[in-house]
């Protein structure tokens, strides 16, 4: 069974310009939650989608959006870089559901991509 | 709010030795969900151990044992006989049960640097 992919794995952008990074899950999964990694601020949750629709949001501003398609590949989007935006995005992939199903939750991450913003 | 602390910054053993990584961790939710991830150099996580709040008993995989103390709030994680494979940065992390809501609130992380 295929792992869960990112593309591109390394990016390299100046501040200003927009970015957008994409996730497949692992087939069969409908859950994609997105993760931003830096050294300052460690890992920290952006969203969860599930079956094209958001579920759950972290704490960050409204330059970072996603979204999901119906075959369950995610993208996030990030406008207008700042310097403070270079980090590693994470995907995670999981079987999705609630209630009884939700217990079923371990989260399969993907390689990341790697963001620069020059 | 969640939180997770994972006091220890950088831990150092040398190959064989037994090492323990702590996890404290901080929920007003009666169930949740602990884990524990693994990432390597490459920067992939690496899903190790998940524990759901109302079960304590510890847990044994090979090399591997979990420690889930819920009256001190804690979820300890032991490495016997620390291989240099060992070597990466581990996280703890915690998320709500039973909601579908699968955010992870993770610790800042323990470096460990398996010495041969």
């Amino acid at each position: 069974k295929a792992g869960v992919t990112q593309t591109p794995r390394y990016l390299i952008k100046t501040r200003g310009q927009q970015v957008t990074l994409s996730c497949s899950p692992i087939s069969g999964h409908r859950s994609v939650s997105w993760y931003q990694q830096t050294p300052g601020q460690g890992l920290q949750f952006l969203f969860e989608y599930f079956s094209e629709t958001q579920r759950n949001k972290g704490n960050f501003p409204g330059r970072f959006s996603g979204r999901q398609f119906s075959n369950s590949r995610s993208e996030m989007n990030v406008s207008t870089l700042e310097l403070g935006d270079s980090a590693l995005y994470l995907c995670a992939s999981s079987l999705g559901g609630s209630g009884a199903l939700a217990s079923a939750g371990e989260q399969f991450f993907g390689p990341g991509t790697r963001l620069t913003v020059l | 709010a969640q939180k997770v602390t994972q006091a220890q910054t950088e831990i150092s053993v040398v190959e064989k030795e037994d090492v323990t990584l702590d996890c404290v961790y901080e929920t007003r939710d009666t169930t949740y969900y602990l884990f524990w991830y693994k990432q390597p150099p490459s920067g992939e996580l690496v899903f190790l151990i998940r524990r759901n709040s109302f079960d304590e008993q510890n847990e044994i995989s090979g090399r591997y044992s979990w420690n889930f103390q819920k009256s001190t709030s804690s979820f300890n994680f032991t490495i016997t006989a620390s291989q240099v494979v060992d070597s990466a940065v581990y996280f703890c992390a915690l998320s709500e049960a039973y909601t579908g809501r699968r955010a992870l609130t993770f610790g800042s992380g323990t470096r460990l640097q398996v010495q041969p």
